[in-house]
């Protein structure tokens, strides 16, 4: 499966605190993406990475791509508690016309 | 800009049942997805349009699930009849480009629960 496995499943921490989540795949892909889901709403997006970029910043969140792993991480820094959702990883593979959403983890950020 | 717009966001039916969706994309995005999400999960491609062409339906459950997409706009799922694992939410989501492959801008979704 190209589908992307993001780690860990569930991750609780406290306000103030930075969360990381991983996001590892199998297929050569041209970008990756990161969505966050509040409990009963869509998905809102909050990153694209293409394949030759390393890392990229949107405010208080990071990611980082390593081709050569498969992997990619989503850094929240200064969580707050409006940060509790899911968050999947979404990748773009070569040779594929789709986006492969992986199974999310879900964050819960307590105040 | 308004966002991609989905009703109903409940439905409740009993199995056997048909039941429809509608998506309105966000205005000028030419490829619109259908997506089922189940507890826990990301999101599974159900179809996803270019225009008004299905280029990729190869997920859609061809024996009870139908969609269409008339004029390159709205967007309409159908499930006919609907069996009980079919509950799930059903994501309507757009993008700019296509390919498949760019942003995509989702709706709240569609809430069915089949009895």
């Amino acid at each position: 499966s190209q589908q992307g496995e993001e780690d860990p499943q569930a991750l609780s921490i406290q306000e103030g605190e930075n969360a990381t989540m991983n996001c590892s795949y199998k297929t050569s892909i041209n970008n990756l993406q990161w969505y966050r889901q509040n409990s009963g709403r869509g998905l809102v997006h909050l990153i694209l990475i293409r394949s030759n970029e390393r890392e990229k910043h949107s405010g208080r969140l990071r990611v980082t791509l390593d081709t050569s792993k498969k992997s990619s991480s989503l850094l929240i820094t200064a969580s707050q508690a409006a940060d509790t959702a899911s968050y999947f990883c979404a990748t773009a593979w070569t040779g594929g016309f789709k986006t492969i959403f992986g199974a999310g983890t879900r964050l819960f950020v307590k105040a | 800009e308004a966002g991609v717009v989905q009703s109903p966001r409940y439905k409740i039916i009993e199995k056997k049942q048909p039941v429809a969706f509608w998506c309105n994309p966000i205005s000028g995005h030419n490829t619109l997805y259908w997506y089922l999400q189940n507890l826990g999960q990301g999101p599974e491609l159900l179809i996803r349009y270019e225009n008004e062409e299905a280029v990729d339906d190869s997920q859609l459950p061809k024996d009870r699930f139908s969609a269409e997409r008339l004029k390159g706009v709205d967007s309409t799922l159908k499930i006919q009849p609907a069996e009980l694992g079919d509950s799930a939410v059903y994501l309507c989501a757009s993008s700019r480009g296509s390919g498949g492959q760019e942003t995509q801008y989702f709706g709240p979704g569609t809430r069915l629960l089949v009895l």
